[in-house]
């Protein structure tokens, strides 16, 4: 089945430090990727959904320049929290799909847990 | 505006069935999916529904009625290890995922 990878799984660090999150789909081709954001108890929001060599289109609320998105390939797409305040300490999750207009479901990686001191 | 509800926690005993609901209104309508979500990790994927009626695999089943806006996963025999969370989305005319908030199911003894 469809495999996506998302590395790191668990990141502390200090205040005013930037973040890479990488996710990569490991056996299929990524058209979209999507970045998602999960408090504690609480349901996944969406952040921001890119499609392979174009901008990222960011949900209402989310800063495009405190959460940079990159989708250069296929197979992988970054996230980094520029700099991380702990009110960024979250669950980060990515998903892929492989077609942009696809009803396939979107795959998820594991998830980095962000804690920010 | 798009919504989505299910409610958010049943309790169930282990061995039972448990029927999870969802009510959708959104713009456009590309299939309703089903995930699993445990304390910590990230969903998986359950179930895909565009036509109406039921699918089933295994012990978990899901029901959909376009007309209705309304579908519904059910889980049999149930296991302490299906404790988790239950997520319907939905994928409108633009394949953009509304998600729920999702049903926190507490399966006990």
């Amino acid at each position: 089945g469809a495999v996506v990878s998302q590395h790191p799984s668990w990141v502390i660090c200090k205040s005013g430090t930037s973040v890479k999150i990488e996710c990569r789909s490991l056996d299929f081709q990524a058209t979209t990727m999507f970045w998602y954001r999960q408090f504690p108890k609480q349901s996944l929001m969406l952040m921001a959904t890119s499609n392979e060599g174009s901008k990222a289109t960011y949900e209402q609320g989310v800063e495009k320049d405190k959460f940079l998105i990159n989708h250069a390939s296929l197979t992988l797409s970054t996230l980094t929290v520029t700099s991380a305040h702990p009110e960024d300490s979250s669950f980060y999750i990515c998903s892929a799909r492989g077609d942009r207009f696809d009803n396939q479901p979107q795959h998820f990686g594991d998830g980095t847990r962000l804690s920010i001191l | 505006g798009q919504n989505i509800d299910q409610p958010t926690e049943m309790t169930a005993t282990e061995g039972a069935i448990v029927q999870i609901n969802c009510t959708y209104q959104t713009s456009g309508f590309n299939g309703l999916f089903w995930y699993q979500q445990h304390a910590g990790e990230a969903p998986t994927f359950l179930s895909y529904n565009v036509l109406d009626g039921l699918e089933e695999k295994g012990r978990f089943s899901s029901f959909l009625s376009r007309s209705k806006g309304y579908s519904y996963l059910l889980l049999k025999e149930l296991q302490m290890k299906d404790s988790a969370s239950y997520l319907c989305a939905v994928l409108d005319s633009n394949y953009q995922l509304i998600w729920g908030a999702g049903t926190k199911l507490i399966i006990k003894p």
